[in-house]
């Protein structure tokens, strides 16, 4: 079955240390992956996403991950957060092709604390 | 307008109402989902329409009946709900429901089944 696991269920850490989420996924045949991102009392926001190309995927506000194929990861990293990227973090996946049936993996609660 | 709105907010039904709740985004998007999310859980897909045409159903029960009337709104009609059904349901939008596309959320309809 297909399943996107995020082992990290709640992160803490100061503010200016490095962050890496990790998310795995058990899909077969090519994957679209994604993090989304939902800062309190906000909505669900896209951070970044990866389908093809550069396996070195940029998104908004400094975040950045890193597909490996052959490990079936999909990693998120910040070299240094700021007490505003506290969120909770969900990695997510999908079959390429056809229509768009997104699996969420389970969540990572980050708080940063000043 | 980048927003998909979400009514009503909060909801507290009976087993025996019926209700409903309702989206509408005015991106022109021509996708729209419907996601339930229990607590601590990550949210899960229950419906997609792609073109006003249901393209996924995944197995909800019949209870829960959706309608896209048209390319911007979005209904899920409720009716002989369990107390288990008691959760957030969220209403996301993307462009085309293709694969790789970005999904926009709404801030959900809190429901509670007494």
């Amino acid at each position: 079955a297909q399943s996107v696991s995020q082992h990290n269920h709640h992160v803490i850490l100061s503010e200016a240390a490095s962050l890496e989420l990790g998310c795995n996924y058990s899909y077969g045949g090519t994957v679209n992956l994604f993090w989304y991102v939902q800062y309190p009392g906000q909505h669900l926001q896209l951070l970044l996403k990866y389908f093809s190309g550069d396996p070195l995927v940029k998104g908004i506000k400094g975040f950045e991950a890193e597909f490996i194929k052959s490990k079936f990861s999909f990693n998120l990293r910040k070299p240094s957060v700021q007490w505003s990227d506290t969120a909770e973090y969900f990695c997510a996946a999908e079959n390429s092709g056809g229509y768009q049936k997104v699996t969420f993996g389970t969540g990572t609660k980050l708080q940063v604390i000043p | 307008d980048t927003e998909v709105t979400q009514t009503p907010k909060h909801l507290v039904m009976g087993m025996t109402n019926k209700k409903s709740l309702k989206c509408e985004q005015h991106m022109g998007h021509r996708a729209m989902y419907w996601y339930k999310q229990k607590a601590k859980k990550p949210p899960e897909l229950m419906f997609v329409y792609s073109y006003e045409k249901l393209s996924i159903n995944e197995s909800v029960p019949s209870r829960f009946s959706p309608e896209c009337p048209n390319s911007s709104l979005l209904n899920l009609h409720l009716h002989a709900l369990q107390p288990e059904d008691s959760a957030l349901y969220l209403c996301a939008s993307s462009p085309t429901g293709r694969g790789g596309d970005e999904q926009f959320f709404g801030p959900g309809t809190r429901l509670t089944v007494l």
